[in-house]
């Protein structure tokens, strides 16, 4: 059974305080890894896709790097706007995707 | 181009009561899924479609049901609601064959009294 694993619950930024969410997952057979941005009532928003180990995607001040374990999500001098629900995917067969339960991140000015 | 687009956007039944939750995609895609996100429990699967007449269960198929006529259109009902199917509701599609991201609604905030 696919299982994915998002750490910290929650976390406290501040503006320009940089820091990094972690993703650890078993599957058997990886063919991608997403990472989405949840607003409060609102559905997620595709962010990254990350396929193979040693691969990296960027985007703004985000950037999710892959290992064969765990993806993380590294957020670089962080703005209030960023603050949201980050949420880890897996794939491994066919299109379903199963998710963790997410990082809530805060960020203050 | 809207996206995926569900309705309504919030809904309270009572218990027994039985509803649709609508959910219509314009991209052509040909996967399409139903989920319900509770707090603590993240997304939860609940049943999904990779084409038209074709529909198959997730992990939390009880007191669901789901049909695929059209590639557009994946209905969700409810038969007979229970105060545990009170959740936030999110339908979402994706092309199919590689790793691609998902569309997702914005959701159905559902209540069962």
């Amino acid at each position: 059974e696919d299982q994915v694993t998002q750490s910290p619950e929650a976390l406290r930024l501040q503006e320009g305080e940089s820091s990094s969410l972690n993703c650890s997952y078993t599957v058997s057979g990886l063919r991608g890894l997403f990472w989405y941005r949840q607003d409060p009532g609102k559905g997620p928003e595709f962010l990254f896709t990350l396929y193979s180990a040693g691969e990296e995607k960027e985007k703004e001040r985000l950037k999710a790097t892959l290992t064969k374990k765990e993806s993380f999500l590294h957020i670089t001098a962080p703005k209030p706007e960023d603050s949201a629900t980050y949420l880890c995917a897996v794939q491994a067969r066919g299109s379903r995707l199963t998710f963790g339960e997410g990082t809530q991140l805060t960020v203050n000015p | 181009n809207a996206g995926v687009t569900q309705t309504p956007k919030f809904q309270v039944l009572k218990t027994g009561q039985s509803m649709t939750l609508q959910c219509a995609q314009d991209m052509n895609h040909e996967y399409m899924s139903w989920y319900r996100q509770d707090p603590g429990m993240g997304l939860r699967l609940i049943h999904y479609s990779v084409g038209a007449g074709i529909t198959d269960q997730g992990e939390v198929p009880n007191g669901y049901n789901v049909s695929r006529s059209t590639t557009e259109d994946f209905p969700l009902r409810l038969l007979s609601a229970a105060p545990s199917q009170t959740s936030v509701y999110f339908c979402a599609s994706s092309r199919t064959g590689e790793a691609y991201g998902y569309t997702f609604g914005s959701g159905t905030r559902l209540t069962v009294v």
